[in-house]
């Protein structure tokens, strides 16, 4: 079965940067993920698509700060210089052959 | 600029029914899959239904197999919800998304719309 798992919650300093993770479940790890951000009372925003050999393709307007790694069943997603307006919900989702689409939990990132 | 405008949300009585929308405008609508996605107060994103670039397969969420239907009509680049027998546990907001690749099947999200609130309620 195809599952995304996610941390609940992070927190990290404005200016800081901070490492969040999805984790694919096992037997799945070849999977290309979506990350995308939900800031409070808004619809989600689409961050970026990221493959398994780490390689990556931002959305539209998605700032340099915003970047992807992969390594074995992990997929993260690192904010650098952290900024106020990060504080969100961030989703990973994926796909497959017969599986329109799987969201992870979400973490709620707080900057402190 | 690439937009999708949902409609259609309020509050209706469990056992009924209500229709969404989408209207998609900045791109191609009909060369492009379509999801629905919804959250619940204070939960994550659920996905709901999926309906192929013109509109000749669709796949449903479990929950709501044989209550919901999902539909399109290209020449009016609008995507639809049609949500029959509702019930308490379908109140979410409901967001309409695009996929990424061209004529694909599942992909990525790359385009969302900002939300309709569907509350089922007596």
């Amino acid at each position: 079965q195809l599952v995304l798992t996610q941390s609940p919650s992070a927190s990290a300093s404005l200016g800081a940067s901070v490492k969040l993770t999805c984790t694919l479940s096992s037997g799945h790890s070849s999977y290309a993920i979506a990350w995308h951000q939900q800031q409070p009372e808004k619809g989600p925003r689409y961050l970026m698509k990221l493959n398994s050999d780490g390689s990556h393709s931002k959305g539209d307007g998605i700032p340099d700060r915003f970047s992807g790694s992969s390594s074995g069943a992990e997929r993260y997603l690192t904010i650098s210089s952290l900024q106020s307006e990060d504080e969100a919900d961030y989703y990973c989702q994926t796909w497959g052959t017969g599986i329109p689409a799987v969201f992870g939990g979400g973490t709620q990132l707080t900057v402190l | 600029q690439v937009q999708l405008v949902e409609s259609g949300g309020g509050v209706v009585q469990p056992g009924r029914s209500l229709r969404l929308s989408c209207a998609a405008s900045g791109f191609t609508f009909s060369s492009y899959g379509m999801h629905w996605v919804r959250q619940a107060p204070g939960k994550g994103l659920e996905w709901v239904a999926v309906i192929s670039y013109d509109g000749s397969n669709k796949y449903y969420a479990d929950s709501v197999k044989g209550r919901f239907t999902i539909s399109r009509d290209n020449s009016k680049n609008t995507l639809y919800l049609q949500m029959n027998s509702l019930r308490a546990e379908d109140t979410a907001v409901y967001y309409c998304a695009k996929i990424e690749s061209y004529r694909g099947a599942y992909d990525a999200f790359d385009i969302w719309g900002q939300g309709t609130m569907v509350t089922v309620s007596s």
